[in-house]
């Protein structure tokens, strides 16, 4: 089982260049979410999908886009990177139980992308 | 504002040793709340979850937690510890609006 499936593994940008993340779930979710993780503050949330069609702001949503391609995909681009962009990026699927952000849903999460602006 | 918080960054135990990992979290309610281990370079694995009920919830690789109320607190535990558990612990709740992270422990373990 493939579950949560991230692409690339590892970038490096140099500032103000643009670049899309990719993300796939083959989980039949319907809820999926973007996450930055830096050392000593846990995972934010940057923006994330309660269901095909819709998307919403996170806790740290700025410089950041995001497309709900259809139910099994759900990319994040940078538009013009920046090095406080530098962080590892989670994407992760769950069902949505509730609430605004997947209530009691687990979340499963990709190995992430770890992206380092210059 | 909600958050989850995690007052050990690291924890070095002996294998074999038993092991507690501490989580406090602040909500208006009773959020639900979940244990996620993360594996150098891997994504985070779902450990246990506490909904309601039963206050002592059991997971996977031999760890459990326990709700306390009064507390406010969801404290991570393993009798034993093993090499292989050496990783990064996240604690994290939701109330309904988002899953909100502590900051993790790093769990080394001595052999």
């Amino acid at each position: 089982n493939a579950g949560v499936t991230q692409t690339p593994k590892f970038q490096v940008l140099k500032t103000g260049q643009s670049m899309t993340l990719q993300c796939a779930q083959d989980m039949n979710h319907n809820s999926m979410y973007w996450y930055r993780q830096d050392p000593g503050m846990g995972l934010r949330l940057i923006y994330y999908s309660a269901s095909e069609g819709t998307t919403d702001k996170g806790e740290v949503p700025n410089g950041y886009n995001v497309s709900r391609l259809n139910k099994r995909e759900f990319s994040l681009r940078l538009e013009s990177a920046a090095p406080s962009q530098t962080s590892v990026y989670f994407c992760a699927s769950s069902e949505n139980l509730g609430g605004r952000a997947g209530g009691r849903g687990i979340q499963y999460f990709g190995a992430g992308t770890r992206l380092s602006v210059l | 504002a909600q958050s989850v918080t995690q007052p050990d960054i690291h924890i070095t135990v002996s294998e074999g040793a038993s092991l507690e990992l501490r989580c406090n979290y602040s909500y208006g309610a009773t959020p639900y709340l979940f244990w996620y281990v993360q594996s150098p370079g891997q994504g985070l694995q779902l450990l246990l979850k506490y909904f309601s009920g039963d206050t002592l919830v059991q997971g996977i690789k031999g760890f459990e937690a326990e709700f306390k109320r009064s507390q406010s607190s969801f404290n991570l535990r393993k009798p034993s510890v093993h090499w292989s558990d050496a990783a990064e612990y996240f604690c994290a709740g939701n109330a309904g609006n988002m899953l909100t992270f502590g900051g993790g422990t790093r769990l080394m373990v001595k052999p």
